[in-house]
C-alpha cells in the first residue's frame, strides 16, 4: 500500500465548476500535510499547507481529518489556469522528506 | 533570491551508459534532496543530505546510483549503468529547515 493515495484522474470539468480532490495517508506519525501543484513539464510548487482547522486561500480550501487520515482540496469557480496536476503530500517529524501521492490531473475546459 | 539550479535540463543516453546530474541549492540551505519522478507518478525521494552528510538514502538503488555533496553545497547524482526504467525527471530540492522547500526545474532523462 502506498503511503499517500489520491483519487485517480483525470478530472475534466467546465469553467466555473467546483472540484474536490481526496487523499488518504497511511502513516499516522506524519506531521505536516500539503497540496502541491505541478504544471506540465514543470517542477512541483507549493499550493497550500493543510491544517486540522481547515484553511482557505481564495478559491481554494484544504482540510485535514487526522482521525480518518484523510486530506481534501476543494477548488471553487475553477479557471482554465487551474489545469494542472495536484499532488497530495505528507511530511514526517524526522528528516523533512516529502511523501507524494501519485497526483490527480485536472483539466478545466471552456 | 536565486533558485535551485540544475543541469543539464535534458539528457538522452543509451542503456548501460553512465550519466551525472548536478544541483546547486539555494545559498544557505543546509538540506538537499534528490527526487525521482517517473511519468504519471509523484516524486519519490532518492537521497537526503544534511550539509555534507547523508540523512536518508533508503530508496536509492545503490548498485547503480550514487550521490555526493562535497563541502555541503553542490551535489551530484550519478547513474552507472543506466537502465530503461531510469527514464524519469530527476528533481533537486533544498530547504533551510522544516519549512521553505524549493524545487529546481529538474533534469529529464531518457534512456533508450
Amino acid at each position: 500500500r502506498k503511503e499517500v493515495e489520491q483519487d485517480p484522474g483525470p478530472f475534466n470539468v467546465p469553467e466555473g465548476a467546483t472540484v474536490a480532490f481526496n487523499c488518504t495517508y497511511s502513516n499516522s506519525a506524519s506531521q505536516s500535510f500539503f497540496w502541491y501543484r505541478q504544471d506540465c513539464r514543470k517542477e512541483p510548487k507549493l499550493l497550500m499547507s493543510v491544517y486540522s482547522s481547515g484553511n482557505e486561500d481564495g478559491r481554494f480550501t484544504a482540510q485535514l481529518n487526522r482521525a480518518s487520515q484523510y486530506i481534501s482540496l476543494l477548488i471553487r469557480d475553477s479557471k482554465l489556469s487551474d489545469s494542472a496536476t495536484y499532488l497530495c503530500v505528507s511530511r514526517g517529524n524526522q528528516g523533512g522528506k516529502l511523501i507524494f501521492g501519485q497526483g490527480t490531473e485536472l483539466s478545466v475546459k471552456p | 533570491e536565486a533558485g535551485v539550479a540544475q543541469s543539464p535540463r535534458y539528457k538522452i543516453i543509451e542503456k548501460r551508459q553512465s550519466v551525472a546530474f548536478w544541483c546547486n541549492p539555494i545559498s544557505g540551505h543546509a538540506t538537499l534532496y534528490w527526487y525521482q519522478q517517473i511519468l504519471g507518478q509523484g516524486p519519490k525521494l532518492l537521497i537526503q543530505f544534511q550539509n555534507n552528510g547523508v540523512v536518508d538514502d533508503s530508496q536509492l538503488p545503490k548498485d547503480r546510483f550514487s550521490a555526493e555533496r562535497l563541502k555541503g553545497v553542490d551535489s551530484t547524482l550519478k547513474i552507472q549503468p543506466a537502465k530503461l526504467e531510469d527514464s524519469a525527471v530527476y528533481l533537486c530540492a533544498s530547504s533551510p529547515g522544516p519549512l521553505g522547500y524549493t524545487f529546481g526545474s529538474g533534469t529529464r532523462l531518457t534512456v533508450v
